[in-house]
This record gives structure tokens, sequence and C-alpha cells, in this order.
């Protein structure tokens, strides 16, 4: 099973800030926080990951909270290519047996 | 474009027949992962290689299923006698180092 909790379904505006969150309580010291995302008949696409430290890159930001139980995925100005099904998902970095488990993620419409 | 490509885009065959899909991971990544997702939900792992060794294989894996990678190149996934529980998109991933880059997948639907 899916280690992470994500609601199944938000809204956000056009141009607004997009904040996913996730709930990873039982969160190990060695994994890390991933997100990737499936626009509409595409494969998932990396996003961007996270162990500790809060991070950033061309495409969103990664908050994670100090013990680490959840986490947020800010998309600071969504557009309508926005749209897409969103996974958060934990796993360690480097293991031989690193498949992703995907749980069912978060459907995110953004809105003109 | 030098992402990673599946072969067929859609299948669509009759239940007992046979299917082969194709991926073409990303050039020097050394490991391949199959997955298969159906409507709804996210996609579930089934097998994966590093260079031409099958590593793991999932449960899901049923023995109509067979994958190979016979070069450490390309890989194949094949489905024998096929049913209707196989209809479903079947994803191909590869990586180097720790992130898994996807393709566009294999919609296969079996009527």
């Amino acid at each position: 099973d899916a280690k992470t909790t994500q609601p199944p379904s938000m809204d956000c505006a056009e141009g607004r800030a997009a904040n996913l969150p996730c709930n990873h309580s039982t969160i190990s010291g060695n994994e890390y926080v991933y997100w990737y995302r499936q626009i509409h008949s595409q494969g998932p696409q990396y996003i961007i990951h996270g162990l500790k430290n809060n991070e950033t890159n061309e495409m969103a930001s990664l908050i994670i909270t100090e013990d680490r139980k959840s986490s947020t995925l800010i998309l600071p100005h969504a557009t309508l290519r926005d749209t897409a099904v969103y996974y958060c998902i934990v796993r360690v970095r480097g293991n031989r047996d690193d498949k992703i488990i995907f749980g069912k993620g978060t459907r995110l419409h953004i809105l003109p | 474009d030098t992402g990673v490509s599946q072969n067929p885009r859609h299948k669509i065959t009759k239940r007992g027949q046979n299917v082969t899909f194709r991926c073409d991971p990303i050039s020097e990544h050394n490991r391949l992962y199959w997955y298969r997702q159906t409507l709804g939900q996210g996609p579930e792992f089934l097998t994966y290689f590093q260079n031409e060794a099958q590593l793991e294989k999932s449960r899901l894996l049923s023995d109509r299923f067979s994958a190979e990678r016979p070069k450490g190149s390309f890989s194949t996934l094949e489905i024998q006698r096929t049913e209707q529980g196989d209809s479903a998109m079947y994803l191909c991933a590869s990586s180097i180092a720790y992130e898994q880059y996807f393709g566009p997948g294999t919609r296969l639907t079996v009527t």
C-alpha cells in the first residue's frame, strides 16, 4: 500500500498558487518525499523531491514540515496546463528495490 | 526526442490473442521498469531490469506475462492469451540514478 495520504481532488483558479498537501506520518529517516504528476493520457512526470529541507525548482516548490510527517507541493502560478493527477510518494533513494509505489493521487483542476 | 518511447501507443486485441509491447529507454539508462495502470488508479509496478538482468517481478505478473531486455537496451513485454482484465495502460520508465523517467504508455484494450 502507498505510504501517503492525499485529498482525491482539488480546484485552483488559474494564476493563483496551487497548494497540494500530502501526509506521510510513517516516513522513515532515509525516505525522500517525491512528487510526480500525470497529465491525461501521458506517463507520469517527475516534479521534485526532498529529504528534510524545502526545495524549489523551475516547476514547483516543496515544503516539508520539521517532523517530516507532511509536505506541500506548491505550483506558484497555476496554468490550465497544470491540470493533472499529482502523486506524492515516499521512497528510499538508491535502493536496489527502488520501484515506485503510487497511490491514487490528487486530481487538480485549474479553473479558468 | 531523447525521452522514453513506447510502441505501439494503442493496441486493440481479441481475448485469447498474444500481444507484445516495446519500450526504448533513454540512451545509457541501465534500469528499466514496467508498470500497469488501470482507470482511476495510480501505476502499479510489474517488473524491473538492471541492464539485461530481470531483478524483480511483482506478483501481478502472472505466468502469461513475460518481459525481456536482451541486450540491456530496449525491452519487450509480452502478454499471452489476453484476458479482458488485462485492459490497461502499460507504462515503461528508465533511470540511471534515482529519478525514473516515464514513456507515454501503451493502451491495451482486450475485446
